[in-house]
């Protein structure tokens, strides 16, 4: 079955400095990978994803993924943090390659403190 | 705006009823898709309906159904509800196609009291 693991409930970084969030997955065949993003009473925005291709993927608010099969990751960055970017992120990955449903890592809390 | 709208986007009742939640998705999207997310349990799906017809089903207790309408829209029926249930409910839709991204709707948050 396939699934993700965010090994961190919780990532502090100082605003200005790189953020990763951390996620892992394990798949069977190859792996379609999501990142979302939810601030406090709202819905998951679409960050990015991962299909096929370059490893290092660019999504929405300068965010960008690095997909690494070698040690099955599909970590989140971003070069320079902002205070409005502190929210709560989940990786996800689909359990079946034409529409399957999206199976999704527990989340980790992003804190960026001026 | 994802293009996905979910109606109401608050609810309170009490246990035992029976509620309704509705969802309209993006234009042109076939399939919807049914989470549930609660402090303790995350993002848990309950179900997809591809073009009216159910596709897959998660954990999804019975007291709990949905169904798609032939305009695409979905509701997700909750019936004697207890205080458990009480939790932020998502609808997402998705376009067909090999790693098609699914967009979410801002959610309905039931609080059963």
């Amino acid at each position: 079955a396939q699934s993700v693991a965010q090994p961190e409930d919780q990532v502090n970084v100082a605003e200005g400095n790189p953020l990763t969030v951390k996620c892992t997955y394990s798949v069977s065949g190859n792996p379609y990978l999501f990142w979302y993003v939810q601030y406090p009473n709202r819905g998951l925005q679409f960050l990015l994803k991962y299909i096929t291709g370059d490893n290092l993927v660019k999504g929405s608010y300068g965010f960008e993924a690095e997909f690494n099969k070698s040690q099955t990751s599909f970590h989140l960055k971003k070069p320079s943090a902002l205070v409005s970017d502190s929210a709560l992120y989940f990786c996800a990955v689909r359990d079946s390659p034409n529409g399957g449903k999206l199976i999704f890592g527990q989340g980790t809390e992003l804190s960026v403190k001026p | 705006d994802s293009g996905v709208t979910q109606t109401p986007k608050h609810l309170i009742t009490a246990t035992g009823q029976r509620v309704t939640l509705r969802c309209s998705p993006r234009s042109g999207d076939l399939s919807v898709y049914w989470y549930q997310q609660s402090l303790d349990q995350g993002l848990q799906f309950l179900i997809q309906y591809y073009n009216g017809e159910e596709r897959a089903k998660g954990n999804i207790l019975e007291r709990f159904s949905a169904q798609q309408f032939p305009d695409l829209h979905s509701e997700l029926n909750l019936s004697s509800l207890e205080l458990g249930d009480s939790a932020l409910y998502f609808c997402a839709s998705s376009p067909t196609g090999q790693g098609a991204s699914a967009f979410f709707g801002q959610g309905t948050r039931l609080t059963v009291v």
